[in-house]
């Protein structure tokens, strides 16, 4: 069964600093993996989508990375503006006996200006 | 594209009621998903579809769950009686591929 963990899962810095965010997974049969954004009281926005035989994905100051093998990802935020303050999940993907999400707990970020 | 498209926004409804959560996805896209969304469970997939049929219904919690998909613009999710524990946020989203998942707003249940 696939469990897919977040750490930390708050995570308060000042506007400017570059973070980690982390993502486990004890599955590596995945198809992929999403990093999605959620405001509160919103839906969630799909952010970056990494294929499973891809290492990694970038969009503008976000990169995330998959390593299978350890059963890993990483979201990493460059230079983070008080805007990217939300609640950041991880989703794997499976195939196997029909598509199957399982989501993280997710990571809640507050960047202070 | 509107984006995925869910109604009503919030439900209040007392217990032992039928609630109907409805939700059109993005023209063109091919899956479905309803999920539910708790403080203590996070967010749970419940049924999913594929071209109209549901393929995995596992997250489906209960019998009082039922799940439909008349047409490629249209879903439904039922919930009949409904229960104080049902009380939650109910999102759908659809996918042309089965990879990327378009969220919408979502559905705020209380059951009293």
């Amino acid at each position: 069964k696939q469990e897919v963990t977040q750490i930390p899962a708050a995570l308060s810095v000042p506007e400017g600093e570059n973070l980690v965010l982390n993502c486990s997974f004890t599955d590596s049969a995945i198809y992929n993996l999403q990093w999605f954004r959620q405001d509160p009281g919103k839906g969630l926005t799909s952010l970056l989508l990494i294929q499973s035989s891809q290492r990694e994905q970038t969009s503008g100051r976000l990169n995330a990375s998959l390593d299978k093998s350890s059963g890993r990802s990483t979201l990493y935020i460059a230079a983070s503006q008080p805007g990217d303050s939300a609640t950041y999940l991880c989703a794997c993907l499976r195939v196997t006996g029909g598509f199957k999400t399982i989501f993280g707990a997710g990571t809640r970020l507050f960047v202070k200006a | 594209d509107a984006g995925v498209i869910q109604s009503p926004r919030h439900e209040v409804t007392e217990m032992g009621q039928e609630v109907t959560l409805r939700c059109k996805p993005i023209s063109g896209h091919n899956s479905l998903f309803w999920y539910r969304q708790t403080m203590m469970r996070g967010l749970e997939l419940l049924i999913y579809f594929n071209n109209n049929v549901p393929i995995d219904d596992s997250g489906m919690p209960e019998d009082r769950f039922s799940a439909k998909m008349p047409n490629a613009s249209f879903s439904t999710l039922k919930i009949q009686p409904s229960e104080p524990r049902d009380s939650a946020v109910y999102f759908c989203a659809s996918s042309p591929t089965g990879n990327i998942q378009y969220f919408g707003a979502g559905t705020r249940l209380s059951v009293l």
